[in-house]
């Protein structure tokens, strides 16, 4: 098993320019996750999807977009970037019990010039 | 006040010391408490989950106080290779299956 697989590992781009990072889990998990990660702030959740078909906002939703495409893959779109996006992203997933750990990929490091 | 308090750290400590950490959490009707490691540049992992009665997994134990919301996790014999940060994670009662992170304790062991 893979896991939580992302793509890309890094990216760079200029302010307005747009971009989708894309994830994956091979593990039948219900839920799926991305996060942003910054120095001092821990991870924050950008937006979250319980199962296959719903999608929610997070704590810092603006900016971003996501699709659920089947339960496998969950992708997250920058329509405009800004030097603001600048982090590390997290994908993750989740199968529904309370006690359930959640699995996270490698993360992109995306700077925004 | 945060959802999940972590005292930020560093913690450097040298080998073979024992080290504990707390964290705070501020919704009563949370359901499930984990500590997952981070190494540097790389993702979270799970380190343990907390259970009620504490749990103990090789030189980490982890305690659990639900009257002060409160968790620890308690390192012993402290290798190099525990230097990471140490995040405190907590399932949100009725929060659509989210987790919430500290933002993490750093531990230092040196030679």
């Amino acid at each position: 098993n893979a896991g939580v697989t992302q793509t890309p590992k890094f990216q760079v781009l200029k302010t307005g320019q747009s971009m989708t990072l894309q994830c994956a889990q091979d593990m039948n998990h219900n839920s799926m996750y991305w996060y942003r990660q910054d120095p001092g702030m821990g991870l924050r959740l950008i937006y979250y999807s319980a199962s296959e078909g719903t999608t929610d906002k997070g704590e810092v939703p603006n900016g971003y977009n996501v699709s659920r495409l089947n339960k496998r893959e969950f992708s997250l779109r920058l329509e405009s970037a800004a030097p603001s996006q600048t982090s590390v992203y997290f994908c993750a997933s989740r199968a529904q019990g309370a006690l359930d750990e959640q699995y996270f990929g490698p993360g992109t490091r995306l700077t925004v010039t | 006040r945060k959802e999940v308090e972590q005292d930020p750290g560093p913690f450097n400590v040298p080998e073979g010391a024992t080290v504990a950490f707390n964290c705070t959490y501020s919704n009563s009707a949370s359901q499930s408490f984990f500590w997952y490691r981070q190494d540097c540049r790389k993702e979270p992992k799970l380190l343990m989950s907390v259970y009620s009665s504490g749990n103990e997994d090789g030189r980490f134990t982890a305690q659990l106080n639900r009257a002060s919301q409160y968790i620890s996790l308690l390192i012993r014999d402290s290798k190099l290779s525990d230097s990471a940060t140490y995040l405190c994670v907590v399932n949100k009662a009725g929060g659509g299956n989210k987790l919430t992170f500290g933002t993490g304790t750093q531990l230092k062991v040196e030679l």
